[in-house]
């Protein structure tokens, strides 16, 4: 199971908005709605920050919203904060009962 | 408060073996799935495993099957991985992660994790 395609690296200023793609396949993303994204700050534990695609867990600030259209999801991070500054992961369920990350985007707040 | 907590990593030699445990407090342990993600120094997350809360299903990536064995106890609030035929790229911090429940596959409290060196 190949991991799922992010950018490297994106970067926004304070109060900006961006956004990053996670790609998969018709196994994975666009297969199931079941993508999920998570946020890591350096040196600290994955927090869940999407699931079910578009749902934000209790405590997650509506700033983080998300999408998919076929094999492509998408994660938005409006009015960007300096406490965004952090790595980014996407997941899917695959159709080989598995689960599979994105390699991770860095986010750096300029 | 959730809380999950990962031991048993450590430094060992290609071809041996290692078991990690994760204990689990301040939620039901036997009504979730449980699952081990790990990551190498400086990369991404991976997926390793899955088990059902009963322990019936187990799901494993294509890179541990065969070599990693996952496993719990509900009555004692535990979850193992059992890791053989070690190799230098399973070199990882090693998380524990309660599945949220739901249809997908959610990770919704890891542990701080714990590190495993495979080196000669």
């Amino acid at each position: 199971q190949s991991a799922l395609t992010q950018p490297a690296s994106v970067s926004g200023s304070p109060g900006q908005s961006i956004t990053i793609s996670c790609t998969g396949t018709s196994s994975d993303v666009g297969a199931y709605n079941y993508v999920s994204w998570y946020q890591q700050h350096p040196g600290k534990v994955p927090k869940l920050l999407i699931y079910d695609v578009t749902n934000r867990p209790s405590g997650v600030s509506n700033r983080f919203s998300a999408s998919k259209s076929g094999n492509t999801a998408s994660l938005t991070i409006s009015g960007l904060q300096a406490e965004d500054e952090a790595d980014y992961y996407c997941s899917s369920y695959t159709s080989s009962n598995t689960e599979v990350f994105g390699g991770g985007t860095k986010l750096t707040v300029l | 408060e959730v809380q999950v907590a990962e031991s048993g990593g450590g430094l060992v030699k290609p071809g041996g073996s290692l078991r990690l445990s994760c204990a689990a407090s301040g939620f039901t342990f036997s009504t979730y799935d449980m699952n081990w993600v790990r990551q190498a120094p400086g990369k991404g997350l991976e997926w390793v495993s899955c088990i059902s809360s009963s322990g019936r299903y187990i799901y494993y990536a294509d890179s541990v099957k065969g070599r990693f064995t996952i496993s719990r106890d509900n009555a004692k609030n535990s979850l193992y991985l059992q890791m053989n035929n070690l190799r230098a790229e399973d070199t990882a911090v090693y998380y524990c992660a309660r599945d949220m429940s739901g249809s997908g596959w959610y990770f919704d409290y890891w542990g701080q994790g714990t590190l495993v060196t495979v080196s000669s």
